[in-house]
């Protein structure tokens, strides 16, 4: 159960797009289209953002979009805004009913 | 509205028990599978257990099983995690998360608890 490696770090200006990518094993993220992707703000609980790779929960922009290929899942921000820095997670169904999430990745807004 | 209200952290020294609380409202509870997920001081997400919607199947993380019990009483609309064998790596905010569905198969968490705080030291 070791955990799914993100970049540290993303940033870019407003309006632009970026990717943040998501790495597994083909135990987790590449055996199951079962990835999702959390936002968390400095204080507050994570917030669901994307399910099974590419999914919006109600409520969240469609700014946000999910994919995956092999073992390594993405999530692309597009027209970034103030308001989406913050971490993000990723997570994966894995093997024996787990849950692995990401390393988290903190997205600075230029 | 969703609301999970967590309870039952606080100080504990390394080897010591603790028993966590959700109390769970605005949903039918009985219908969806429980998590219980960790924040470490500045760390990211560690998922630590899981339980299906009748309570009859259970999950851990490596890191806490034969350590931690999950369960939960679905007449209450209340999740439980009982921590025994604490260690200092157990220190965390531990919330309480609503899955997508009646089993623990896919880590799609619609709503967290703010998360109650966890300190094991000496």
């Amino acid at each position: 159960q070791s955990a799914l490696t993100q970049p540290a770090s993303v940033s870019g200006s407003p309006g632009q797009s970026i990717t943040i990518s998501c790495t597994g094993t083909s135990s987790d993220v590449g055996s199951y289209n079962l990835v999702s992707w959390y936002q968390q703000h400095p204080g507050k609980a994570p917030k669901l953002m994307i399910y099974e790779v590419s999914k919006w929960p109600s409520g969240v922009s469609n700014r946000f979009s999910g994919s995956k290929s092999g073992n390594t899942a993405s999530l692309t921000i597009s027209g970034l805004q103030a308001e989406d820095e913050a971490d993000y997670y990723c997570c994966s169904y894995a093997s024996s009913r787990s849950y692995v999430f990401g390393t988290g990745t903190k997205v600075t807004v230029l | 509205e969703v609301q999970l209200l967590e309870s039952g952290g606080g100080l504990v020294q390394p080897g010591g028990s603790l028993r966590l609380s959700c109390a769970a409202s605005g949903f039918a509870f009985s219908g969806n599978a429980m998590s219980w997920v960790r924040q470490a001081p500045g760390k990211g997400l560690e998922w630590v257990s899981g339980i299906n919607a009748g309570g009859f199947s259970t999950h851990y993380a490596d890191s806490v099983k034969g350590r931690f019990t999950i369960s939960r009483d679905n007449s209450k609309n209340t999740l439980y995690l009982q921590m025994n064998s604490l260690r200092a790596e157990d220190t965390a905010v531990y919330h309480c998360a609503r899955d997508q569905g009646a089993l623990v198969d896919t880590c799609t968490i619609r709503d967290w608890g703010q998360g109650t705080l966890v300190t094991v030291s000496s």
